[in-house]
């Protein structure tokens, strides 16, 4: 399928476990980026990457930890999961600049 | 510190009439603006945006207006319809190239 997808779509984990949660672009889009969705927080951004092997802290990468070796794919993974982490995570990509980004539908993870 | 601001966390507007979102910026350096729309469960998808060289930007029932001097845009849904119902997020890009979203206002629509 074309398109952007995130996975798992909902995951529990327990405090102290790695978790990776998954993305995966279809268009060969050079900028993809990773948000957390928090009430009354907005979109907060996590990680992004200009293009493979290329990545940037965006506003709260603490505890988190991005790759890219392939273009098409931005994994982001949690080193040892804290309950503040508990929150929706949405990847994005992006072709070029003055463009707009596409989301995926989001990966619900709960940290208990 | 949050360089995009929507200070109305919520936003409720009969059926037919005009609803009004506002966002404002701090950062001059922003040059693209934004809005998505977002229903619940699923991934934010884009609606309108403007380049900083506009001062409008329209598209059927959407229309963005930039003001740059006062650093403040808004989104216009001429006439409202209950669809219209979800979360809207402006965002913005600046010599950076990620998105810069705002807190999100959540727009309700009502019969």
């Amino acid at each position: 399928d074309a398109g952007i997808t995130q996975s798992p779509r909902y995951k529990i984990t327990e405090t102290g476990r790695q978790v990776t949660l998954m993305c995966h672009q279809t268009w060969s889009h050079s900028y993809m980026f990773w948000y957390r969705q928090d009430l009354g927080h907005g979109l907060r951004l996590i990680y992004y990457s200009a293009a493979a092997d290329i990545t940037d802290k965006g506003e709260v990468p603490d505890g988190y930890v991005v790759s890219r070796s392939k273009t098409e794919n931005f994994p982001l993974t949690l080193e040892s999961a804290t309950r503040s982490q508990t929150s929706v995570y949405f990847c994005a990509s992006r072709f070029g600049f003055d463009t707009e980004a596409f989301f995926g539908q989001g990966t619900r993870l709960t940290v208990v | 510190d949050q360089q995009v601001k929507q200070n109305s966390p919520s936003l409720s507007v009969q059926e037919g009439r005009i609803s009004i979102l506002n966002c404002d910026y701090t950062n001059s350096m922003f040059d693209y603006f934004l809005w998505y729309k977002k229903y619940p469960a699923e991934g934010p998808t884009f609606l309108i945006s403007i380049s900083s060289i506009k001062d409008k930007n329209e598209d059927g029932r959407f229309t963005v207006f930039l003001n740059k001097s006062a650093k403040h845009l808004s989104l216009h849904i001429v006439p409202s319809q209950p669809g219209d119902s979800a979360v809207y997020f402006c965002a913005a890009i600046g010599s950076g190239y990620a998105l810069n979203f705002g807190k999100g206002t959540s727009l309700l629509v009502t019969p």
